[in-house]
């Protein structure tokens, strides 16, 4: 089965600086890719997904992640982070019809 | 539509009692999940099931048990409570369509088990 690691288990950020958040998965033939968020004491929202085509995909409240077969990355980015970013964060595969998680990156923004 | 909701919210129970979680999506979708999330470890899939009458077993199924009677409807049941258990409970749904992959999940249910 597919897996996913996440590389950073916390990011401290002040408020207006970018973010990224690194994922790499383990190869396969084909993969999909998803970064969810989970805002305190909430359930998990999809962010964004890539199933295939264009490399760079764009998800909502302003972040991005862009696939890298070569590296098997599947980074995510924000330019510009508000106080509101402030949630964990989790990177996820598919495998078959259901989804392996990594072990989640809290992000923590600072005035 | 109300999405995917979950009952209870939060729960405390004594080791050895048992308790069934509700998860309930109105959505028709056809694929439901159990997941239970404990710090530093992401989200674990403890059952699924892919449609009325079915369900399988996921990463963590040990000490619990799932019905999917109703399409609408997956129960998580705990028959003997251990404080291993204590943890956030999270429940998902998915259309199977390909290209629909997303899952949708529900706010949790928090379960201390003393």
């Amino acid at each position: 089965a597919q897996s996913v690691t996440q590389l950073d288990s916390q990011v401290p950020v002040f408020e207006e600086a970018p973010v990224e958040l690194r994922c790499n998965y383990s190869s396969s033939v084909s993969v999909y890719l998803f970064w969810y968020v989970q805002y305190p004491n909430q359930g998990l929202q999809l962010l964004l997904k890539y199933l295939s085509g264009s490399t760079l995909v764009k998800g909502i409240n302003g972040f991005e992640a862009e696939f890298n077969k070569s590296q098997t990355s599947f980074h995510l980015r924000k330019p510009s982070v508000h106080i509101s970013d402030t949630a964990e964060y989790f990177c996820a595969v598919r495998n078959d019809y259901k989804l392996s998680f990594g072990a989640g990156t809290t992000v923590t923004v600072r005035a | 539509n109300a999405g995917v909701t979950q009952t209870p919210k939060f729960r405390v129970l004594k080791t050895g009692q048992s308790m069934t979680l509700l998860c309930a999506q109105d959505m028709n979708h056809e694929y439901m999940y159990w997941y239970r999330q404990d710090p530093g470890m992401g989200l674990r899939l403890i059952h699924y099931s892919v449609g009325e009458g079915t369900t399988a077993k996921g990463e963590v199924p040990d000490g619990y048990n799932v019905s999917r009677l109703k399409k609408q409807n997956f129960l998580l049941g705990l028959e003997s409570a251990a404080p291993s258990q204590t943890s956030v409970y999270f429940c998902a749904s998915s259309p199977p369509t390909s290209g629909q992959e997303t899952q949708y999940f529900g706010p949790g249910t928090r379960l201390l088990v003393l």
